[in-house]
This record gives C-alpha cells, structure tokens and sequence, in this order.
C-alpha cells in the first residue's frame, strides 16, 4: 500500500535556527516525492520534488529535502529559519497509478522570533 | 489564467440542500484533481480527470458526490444531499503532464460548511 507519514503534528523552531520536518513514505517502486505548503487562506505551494539523481534536492524559499532511500525518508530542511516559514507543510509520493498522489496528514511549522 | 481559480472561496448550506463547486485549471494542464481537507487532517483524493478519458472517480466518497469536466477546462464537483461531514475545504489542482512530475498547482479551495 502506498502512504506517507509525518509524524509530527507540529515543529516549533526558533528564527535563525535550522528547522527539519520529517516524512517516511511507503511506495511500489521508485518513489516521487514532493514538499508543499500552504499558507493560512492560501493554496497548497510546490516547494521541491525529488524524482531521480542527487539524494539533496534544493526548493523555493531556501527550502531543501533528503531522500534517504534505505530509511524510506523524505525529511524537509532549511538552515536558517524566519518567521515567515511559519505555515502548514504536506508531504507527498506518487503512487502506482500516475493519477494518485499521497499526502501525509501535514505538519505545522512555527517560527518564533 | 495564472493559476488555477476556485469558486466560491466560502460557502455555507444548510443540511440537504445541493451545492456545486467550480475549478478553473490552469490552460494547457491536462490533468485536473479534487481533494478534500478536513480539519486538522490530510489530503483526499476525490477523483481525476486526463483529457477525454474516462475520470478516476475512486476516491468519491458516496453517490452523492459527482464531478464534471468537459474537455481540458473547468471542472464542478457536485455534492447533493448535503451532510455535517461533508464541511471541508476542497481543492482543485491541475498539473502539465499526466504523471504530474512537475507537481500540481493548487487553487486555494472552497471552504464549504455545512449546518
């Protein structure tokens, strides 16, 4: 069965310190797999996507994620966090099925001055 | 459009009556999704429109919702008989290609509440 877990409900990091958000995923197959994240009254964002090459891929907003296949990890990162990070931030694979993507039940981001 | 326009923003309807909830992909995506958010939950998918072909409605949740796309334009979800526990947010997204390696774009969804 494919699904993605993020097992923190909320992420509480101060500014300027790095900030990591986790998700593990459980796909046939290689693995797509994608950061968004949405701001209050706002749609879901891409921010970063790994499909195939570098295990550190590099998204918007200073934003990068580790794929790590023997963990079946997908943790986003960021070196230096602002407060304007503060928002909901979903994890997503691709299924089998091209028309599926699964997303994780999302995490809340608070950066506090 | 720039990006993908979801209509209304906010509805609120009382228990029973029908509504419908309009997305506008962005031109040229020829895929369009629906997916649910209830509060304090993930995503769910609902259904998947590619062009022509056949939609993958696997993911409604009962007979009373149904979609519509014509072609590769707007696309209105319908819910009929409304419930409590249909109050959600529900997004539209589209992506360029089918497999969606570019990832989607979502609207900013319609915030129903059903009392």
């Amino acid at each position: 069965a494919q699904s993605v877990a993020q097992p923190e409900d909320q992420v509480n990091v101060a500014e300027g310190n790095p900030l990591t958000v986790k998700c593990t995923y459980s796909v046939s197959g290689n693995p797509y797999l994608f950061w968004y994240v949405q701001y209050p009254n706002r749609g879901l964002q891409f921010l970063l996507k790994y499909i195939t090459g570098d295990n550190l891929v590099k998204g918007s907003y200073g934003f990068e994620a580790e794929f790590n296949k023997s963990q079946t990890s997908f943790h986003l990162k960021k070196p230096s966090a602002l407060v304007s990070d503060s928002a909901l931030y979903f994890c997503a694979v691709r299924g089998r099925y091209f028309n599926k993507f699964y997303f994780g039940s999302g995490t809340k981001l608070n950066v506090k001055p | 459009g720039a990006g993908v326009s979801q209509s209304p923003s906010n509805k609120v309807t009382e228990k029973g009556k029908d509504v419908e909830l309009r997305c506008d992909p962005i031109s040229g995506h020829t895929a369009l999704y629906w997916y649910r958010q209830r509060l304090g939950q993930g995503l769910e998918f609902l259904i998947y429109f590619q062009g022509n072909s056949a939609p993958d409605k696997s993911g409604l949740p009962s007979d009373r919702f149904s979609a519509e796309r014509t072609g590769e334009s707007v696309s209105t979800l319908t819910i009929q008989r409304t419930q409590q526990e249909d109050s959600a947010v529900y997004l539209c997204a589209s992506s360029l290609q089918v497999w969606g390696g570019y990832g989607y774009t979502f609207g900013s969804g319609t915030r129903l509440t059903v009392v």
